[in-house]
């Protein structure tokens, strides 16, 4: 099955830093990768997405780049702020148009970013 | 739009009883509902993937006839935790995809179960 791996585990940056989170996978038939954060308690939240068809995404603040060759995948976050601070999960899923049972998301161990201003 | 809810958002039980956790699509039909479980700490492990009317399939590991669930409706599926045991108390999290053309799947607000 598919297995996903994420560093770091902890990141700390200032204020303002960029912080970038970085992901591999091990099934090369994963073609949907989304990023998610997540707050104490609370749900993930889809922060960006990216599909196995493009090599970048970008929204705002937030982009993600993709390396299908390599199996890895990044998330950065530029101009950081402390309303970033929070636990961010990749994962990885294969997503078929003809059968439900595909859509399954592995997810990575997941990083806590901490922004100190 | 893509609503989805959890209930309860909070239970605690006593050890041999059996808790049930409620997911809806508030604002769309889900022919899939996943069901994730989160220990402190740690990431969002795969328990079981739901569709409607039929069985679920479950992950490697995880004991169906403890944790069954039911996906009666386009709307809803439920958890239920049989004869819980205090190491089954963690953060339980469903999620829902609308259907096949969706790659995104939305995620409900979690339920905390204490097993005390």
């Amino acid at each position: 099955g598919e297995n996903v791996e994420q560093h770091p585990s902890t990141l700390s940056v200032q204020e303002g830093d960029s912080a970038v989170i970085k992901c591999t996978y091990s099934d090369s038939a994963s073609n949907y990768f989304p990023w998610y954060k997540q707050e104490l308690g609370k749900r993930p939240q889809l922060i960006i997405d990216i599909r196995s068809n493009v090599g970048e995404k970008k929204d705002q603040r937030i982009a993600v780049t993709l390396n299908k060759t390599a199996k890895h995948f990044s998330l950065h976050i530029t101009e950081t702020q402390p309303e970033d601070s929070a636990v961010y999960f990749c994962a990885a899923s294969k997503q078929r148009m003809t059968t439900d049972s595909w859509g399954k998301l592995q997810f990575g161990a997941g990083t806590q970013v901490v922004v100190t201003p | 739009g893509a609503v989805v809810s959890q209930h309860p958002s909070r239970v605690i039980c006593k050890s041999g009883t059996s808790v049930k956790i409620e997911c809806r699509s508030l604002d769309f039909q889900a022919t899939t509902m996943f069901w994730y479980r989160q220990f402190p700490k740690q990431s969002l492990m795969l328990m079981a993937t739901s569709n409607e009317g039929s069985k679920a399939t479950y992950e490697q590991g995880v004991e169906k006839d403890k944790f069954l669930i039911n996906h009666a409706s386009l709307t809803l599926s439920t958890l239920t935790v049989t004869s819980a045991h205090p190491e089954d108390s963690s953060f339980y999290i469903c999620s829902a995809r609308p259907g096949l053309s969706s790659y995104e799947q939305y995620f409900g607000p979690g339920t905390r179960l204490t097993v005390t």
